[in-house]
């Protein structure tokens, strides 16, 4: 069974640019979350979806990130434009409906100079 | 909102010695505390988890207690090995499949 696949590993760029991060979770899993982690600090909430709705968005910090889940499979998280603080790795999980317990991916850690 | 804080943030302990972590929460409605290991570079991976109608759970080497009274949970790893070196990850979350609040991790190395 493949894992959750996160797409970039890595993205560096500059101030005001937009990015698009990826993720695709494991196949029949109807939950889909993005956390962040900022350098040292915790794994924090974003967003959660059920299959293509927004669940839970209370995470998101401003309008300058948008989620989608077309078609409740893969996700996309799109920060746009990019400032220095949103740079952290951004990690995706899923999980099956009413079981407890994530399946993280691997993270993008992205870097905004 | 939920809020978890985790002790200590840094961990040396010898190999074979025990290391225990603790983490307090704030919601009372919190029902479900999983702990996760990051390993440099690699994802969080749970490791055990317990849920509020259980007072402790043990698997292998690794144990989780809870405290409802308190609002607290301990992760105890005995006999600790090289490879137990990692950042762990407590969280609680109030629901299944509801979103998690994690602490802010705890940097455990084991020393030969």
């Amino acid at each position: 069974e493949a894992g959750v696949t996160q797409f970039p590993s890595h993205s560096v760029i500059e101030k005001g640019q937009t990015v698009t991060l990826r993720c695709d979770p494991i196949s029949g899993h109807d939950n889909l979350y993005w956390y962040r982690r900022v350098m040292g600090k915790e794994i924090k909430f974003l967003l959660h979806f059920v299959k293509e709705s927004k669940q839970d968005e209370s995470g998101m910090p401003n309008n300058r990130f948008l989620a989608e889940r077309t078609g409740g499979t893969y996700s996309t998280l799109k920060v746009q434009p990019a400032e220095l603080e949103d740079s952290g790795v951004y990690f995706c999980a899923s999980s099956q409906e009413e079981v407890d317990g994530y399946t993280f991916g691997s993270g993008t850690r992205l870097t905004v100079v | 909102g939920e809020n978890v804080e985790q002790h200590p943030s840094t961990l040396s302990v010898q190999e074979g010695d025990s290391a225990v972590i603790k983490c307090t929460y704030s919601d009372s409605a919190s029902n479900y505390f999983p702990w996760y290991k990051q390993e440099l570079g690699k994802r969080p991976q749970l490791i055990i988890d317990i849920r509020s109608n259980v007072g402790e759970k043990k698997d292998q080497r690794i144990a989780v207690t809870l405290n409802k009274t308190a609002k607290h949970f301990s992760l105890h790893i005995t006999e600790t090995q090289p490879e137990d070196s990692a950042v762990y990850f407590c969280a609680a979350s109030n629901g299944t499949a509801s979103k998690l609040t994690f602490g802010t991790g705890t940097r455990l190395q084991v020393t030969l």
